[in-house]
């Protein structure tokens, strides 16, 4: 348990659906981030919030949108996925362990698109 | 582009014996890496970690190991443990508090009894 919470933990939707992803951390941290991971492949950076601002934004396609209302809350919203966008969602969030910055995740949500 | 690179997609070792897991980069900027450990059904959880000021970092049963002239590290888990079954990710940044890590596509160690 770090303390990062992702809900749902599975997830099966077809392409016309709309769903949203959460995540959730009262670590104190403020800076928060989306991972995607595909089977055998590293895990991709998606979006990173920092502050509740956007800094990083990895040339993700527009079907996957974003949102941080707080330092503690965030949501990816999905719409008119495609069946490649099967994975493994990950949220982190960013803190200090033993001194040094890392990063604390989340169960992740297991994505199927059908 | 990939820049950490886990060449090994899994590793079978006997209870009791040492695991090596061996990662490369060829960011010359990363000095900060860090390995995590996954289990089926959870996310990644921080390891151990290693500041390229160092070429060594032992925690426990773990020892991270830094050879910044071939780009590269290595974990050594000894003894290995049932336990330790689990995808190892290899990560890395350039500077201990940048936000963005770099991973690994992990290997998978499974530990025989």
């Amino acid at each position: 348990e770090t303390g990062v919470t992702q809900t749902p933990r599975h997830l099966v939707m077809g392409m016309t659906n709309k769903k949203s992803l959460k995540c959730e951390q009262h670590l104190g941290h403020n800076a928060m981030y989306w991972y995607k991971q595909s089977a055998k492949k590293p895990l991709e950076l998606m979006f990173v919030y920092s502050l509740e601002e956007r800094v990083e934004n990895n040339s993700v396609p527009s079907r996957f949108s974003p949102e941080c209302p707080n330092s503690s809350h965030l949501f990816l919203h999905l719409h008119t996925l495609q069946p490649e966008d099967s994975a493994l969602y990950l949220c982190a969030s960013k803190g200090r362990v033993a001194g040094r910055e890392t990063q604390y995740f989340g169960p992740g949500t297991r994505l199927l698109v059908l | 582009d990939q820049q950490v690179k886990q060449n090994s997609p899994s590793l079978s070792v006997q209870e009791g014996r040492i695991s090596i897991l061996n990662c490369d980069y060829t960011n010359s900027m990363f000095d900060y890496f860090l390995w995590y450990k996954k289990y089926p059904a959870e996310g990644p959880t921080f390891l151990i970690s290693i500041s390229s000021i160092k070429d060594k970092n032992e925690d426990g049963r773990f020892t991270v190991f830094l050879n910044k002239s071939a780009k590269h590290l290595s974990l050594h888990i000894v003894p290995s443990q049932p336990g330790d079954s689990a995808v190892y990710f290899c990560a890395a940044s350039a500077g201990s508090n940048d936000y963005k890590l770099s991973f690994g596509a992990g290997t998978t160690v499974t530990v025989r009894a």
